[in-house]
């Protein structure tokens, strides 16, 4: 069964950090680039970032460029995004997304874990 | 970066009806275009992908239709487990992806 499961979400008060884990199971993440996606209460989702399929570039969105950093590790089929310099505004739930390239659309979402900075 | 709207922002309907969901985007996105359903708590789901194509499983009653910067979204005779929150995505060129609103559809 192809699954994404996130996991380190929690309370954070600002400045402070949070460490999001992603683990796929029933595929093997190297073949796809790897997102965050992000969805406050009563908002449609917002992309956040992006990394490539062997970790080698990674793309931000300009709220969090500079704060946020998008690793994997395709040894143990896992992605990462390590949250500095939280703001309220970060606030959300964050899901592990895969990209499908031959559809060009996000085809694999996992449960999400919530963040909240306070 | 490019902007998408949906309309309407919510709709009522009851089983059997047909609805259409409309998203335009700032720009034209040629066909890059997805459709995603939101039940409440849960993430969202991949419906349909390049504007029109239904992702293996999802119903024939689902379809989409567009290009450029105008798409739709219909349901045809709604069943009562499509009433969710359904979003549009855009993928053309260059990042970052956006998605629409959404719009939220109730039973009446």
């Amino acid at each position: 069964q192809v699954q994404l499961v996130e996991s380190g979400g929690g309370v954070g008060q600002p400045g402070k950090s949070l460490r999001l884990s992603c683990e796929a199971s029933g595929f093997t993440i190297s073949r796809s680039p790897m997102h965050w996606v992000r969805q406050a209460p009563g908002k449609g989702p917002e992309w956040v970032a992006v990394i490539s399929f062997d970790g080698r570039n990674a793309y931000y969105r300009d709220t969090v460029e500079g704060r946020f950093t998008i690793t994997r590790d395709n040894s143990k089929n896992m992605v990462f995004l390590q949250m500095n310099g939280l703001k309220t505004e970060d606030t959300a739930i964050y899901y592990c997304a895969k990209f499908e390239l031959g559809v060009s659309a996000f085809d694999v979402w996992g449960q999400g874990t919530m963040v909240t900075v306070s | 970066d490019i902007q998408m709207t949906q309309s309407p922002s919510s709709l009522s309907a009851s089983v059997g009806d047909t609805v259409t969901i409309t998203c335009r985007a700032s720009q034209s996105i040629r066909t890059f275009l997805s459709w995603y359903q939101q039940r409440q708590g849960e993430a969202p789901k991949l419906l349909i992908y390049s504007v029109s194509n239904l992702k293996s499983g999802v119903p024939s009653r689902f379809s989409g239709t567009g290009s450029g910067t105008n798409f739709t979204l219909t349901i045809s005779s709604l069943q009562p487990e499509d009433f969710a929150t359904y979003f549009c995505q855009q993928s053309y060129n260059t990042l970052p992806y956006s998605f629409g609103p959404g719009t939220k559809l109730e039973i009446k």
